[in-house]
């Protein structure tokens, strides 16, 4: 079946502007995370959703950062008045329930000039 | 957060079994240890998973020892393809904490 889909692929951005990240979870996943791997580490938490509601945003850097999850399927990360250090690639995974595996997709690799 | 410990790289030969290597010596008692990989460019792959007993799937074998300090993960033949890094780390609750993993390199 199809996994998590991620668009775009790349993004390549403007310090100070805008930007929409979108995720598209592996069809009946609950729940859903976004991850931000930065050159040469492992992939960091960010924000984990059940359904529609943000469980835990513990891992956003500041408030630039937003996702949502409107209807418990798609889910958008946002960041605001980018900066040159958001650059990084931003990983989606979703799980059948808060406990299961965790299925990644490819990512979406943010450049912010 | 708890920590495991991996060689920063390994090289192995093509169509013999990798050993790879976890010292995970404060892991608690309910967190498990998983295993994914990441080969270039490529969002994270699930390999395979275990609390206390060893573990087979398709792709590979986990061997956890039983005072659960540490784990090995055991591609039984290594294929070119295998080329990549592989991290080791633990799930409590819904958070998997990554940390450098190890650069496997498979040589032919």
């Amino acid at each position: 079946g199809a996994g998590v889909s991620q668009t775009p692929s790349n993004k390549v951005t403007e310090k100070g502007k805008y930007v929409e990240l979108r995720c598209d979870p592996i069809s009946g996943h609950t729940a859903l995370y976004w991850y931000r791997q930065s050159l040469g580490q492992g992939p960091e938490f960010l924000i984990y959703f059940q359904g529609t509601g943000a469980a835990d945003d513990s891992g956003l850097p500041n408030d630039r950062f937003f996702a949502v999850r409107p209807e418990g399927s798609v889910s958008t990360l946002k960041i605001q008045r980018t900066e040159r250090g958001d650059s990084a690639v931003y990983l989606c995974a979703s799980s059948l329930d808060p406990g299961g595996t965790q299925y990644f997709g490819p990512g979406t690799r943010l450049l912010v000039l | 957060d708890a920590k495991t410990t991996q060689p920063t790289s390994m090289d192995c030969a093509e169509g013999r079994a990798a050993n790879l290597p976890c010292n995970h010596s404060t892991i608690s008692g309910n967190e498990y240890v998983y295993w994914y990989r990441q080969i270039h460019s490529q969002g994270p792959q699930y390999i395979i998973h275990g609390l206390k007993n060893n573990e087979t799937n398709e792709m590979a074998s986990l061997i956890i020892t039983e005072d659960r300090k540490s784990s090995t993960l055991i591609l039984p033949h290594a294929t070119l393809r295998d080329t990549a890094v592989y991290y080791c780390i633990f799930r409590k609750n819904y958070k998997l904490s990554f940390g450098a993993g190890t650069t496997v390199t498979v040589r032919a």
